[in-house]
């Protein structure tokens, strides 16, 4: 079966760090990722997608960007955090086919101070 | 551009009680819509997932329905339990393919 894998799942970081989030998926290959951040009392927001290695793209001007090295990995960074960029950031996959559903982790929650 | 509203925003219901909470959307050239329960400070979860071709899903205490052409969906949860009590969130995948458009949630608080 497939599995979603998000860490760390909680985190706190000053102003100007930086920041790397993985996701990882197992149990398929050549998944589309996602990455959403949903912030205090507001909807779930779509940052980048990927539907191959490489292949990144951005849905939402900001200071954070993606990476996608390996067939089943994604990273979401950033040099230098915001106060703003404070929320719940979550991954998420979704097999190739516009039918299918979309399967989320468990989520990382992200403090910036 | 797709918006997706749900009504209400949060319900508190007694246990035992058969709740509807609403979906609508506002571009019908949908591939497929999604409901997805969150428990606070955890992920999402999949509940059901409705293809644009079908009216209805339904799994277990749960039955979404879905019309296309008015653009709205309905999460029905019969005989209610505390353990019911999260966010609900509908989600619209759109005919580009790769953008799912969320509803800000329904808060559902069931009482014992």
């Amino acid at each position: 079966s497939q599995t979603i894998h998000q860490w760390p799942a909680t985190l706190v970081q000053p102003v100007g760090s930086p920041l790397s989030l993985e996701c990882t998926v197992e149990g398929t290959s050549n998944p589309n990722l996602y990455w959403y951040r949903q912030a205090a009392g507001r909807g779930l927001q779509l940052l980048f997608y990927s539907v191959g290695i490489g292949q990144i793209s951005s849905e939402v001007p900001q200071n954070l960007s993606a990476s996608r090295p390996q067939d089943r990995q994604f990273i979401l960074s950033s040099k230098k955090l915001l106060l703003s960029d404070s929320g719940f950031y979550l991954c998420a996959w979704t097999p190739k086919g516009q039918y299918s559903g979309y399967t989320f982790g468990s989520g990382t929650r992200l403090t910036v101070v | 551009k797709q918006e997706v509203t749900q009504i209400p925003a949060a319900l508190s219901v007694p246990e035992g009680e058969n709740l509807v909470l609403n979906c609508s959307f506002t571009d019908s050239a949908i591939y497929n819509l999604q409901w997805f329960r969150q428990d606070p400070g955890k992920g999402l979860t999949s509940l059901l997932l409705i293809q644009s071709s079908q009216r209805e899903q339904t799994s277990g205490r749960l039955n979404a329905s879905l019309d296309k052409s008015s653009g709205r969906s309905t999460l029905y949860i019969a005989a209610s339990q505390p353990g019911d009590s999260a966010t609900y969130l509908c989600a619209v995948r759109d005919n580009a393919g790769n953008m799912l458009t969320f509803g800000g949630g329904t808060r559902l608080m069931v009482k014992p």
